[in-house]
């Protein structure tokens, strides 16, 4: 399995500001992705980001928001825009492993005041 | 499209009991399902797979999953409760597209809290 870190691993900011979180893999990847873990909620898959190719959002996530940067196969950054208190959250990356499943980071716990 | 459905939010047990929790999934296309657990202020770590395999799966942890296609049911079990087991566990299951190729991206149940008591 992946070994994945995350940078920072939390962080407390003022609304208004924007804050990037970095994601680093121990070995070159395809595909990286990026999800939302709301207080209390389950995990909701933000975008897929493809070293080379814009990254693919879901619904309901926009570029402007959460712009994703992937410049080579290890390393992938996440940048969380114009914050707002609803953008609390834990914030994960992970790669996938060769049968689908999925290996994570250890997560970046974001409040914003 | 592939949905995941975790019955119970919260679940408790006693030291040494058994522990059962359900997952039940839909899926157009045989699925691939996955047991995560989450620790407080920690990552998920993957407990358990199912890639159309045997059908009984073993993970870590003492942990196994059955996974039963007529019931569409992955229910995670574990015959005997430790206190190290509370924590919070996810069933997910693999999206595929109408052809039947990966997406490479879960979707997650609403994850159930595991308590154990003394």
């Amino acid at each position: 399995s992946a070994v994945i870190s995350q940078k920072p691993s939390r962080d407390i900011c003022q609304r208004g500001t924007s804050l990037t979180i970095q994601c680093q893999v121990d070995s070159q990847v395809t595909m990286m992705f990026w999800y939302r873990q709301q207080p209390g909620q389950s995990l909701t898959l933000i975008a897929t980001a493809n070293q080379g190719s814009e990254a693919t959002y879901e619904s309901g996530f926009v570029i402007d928001k959460f712009p994703i940067s992937r410049p080579n196969l290890t390393f992938s950054t996440l940048t969380v825009s114009n914050m707002s208190p609803e953008d609390s959250s834990i914030y994960l990356c992970s790669v996938e492993g060769s049968y689908n499943e999925q290996f994570f980071g250890p997560g970046t716990r974001l409040t914003v005041l | 499209a592939q949905s995941v459905t975790q019955l119970g939010s919260h679940v408790s047990v006693s030291e040494g009991a058994l522990v059962l929790l359900r997952c039940n999934y839909s899926s157009s296309v045989p699925p691939y399902l996955f047991w995560y657990v989450q620790y407080p202020n920690q990552g998920l770590q993957l407990l358990l797979k199912y890639t159309s395999a045997a059908t009984l799966v073993k993970g870590i942890n003492g942990f196994e999953a059955e996974f039963k296609k007529s019931e569409t049911s992955f229910h995670l079990t574990k015959p005997s409760a430790h206190m190290s087991d509370a924590a919070e566990y996810f069933c997910a299951v693999t999206t595929f597209n109408a052809g039947g190729t990966s997406y490479g991206k879960l979707t997650f149940g609403q994850g159930t809290i595991l308590t154990v008591h003394p």
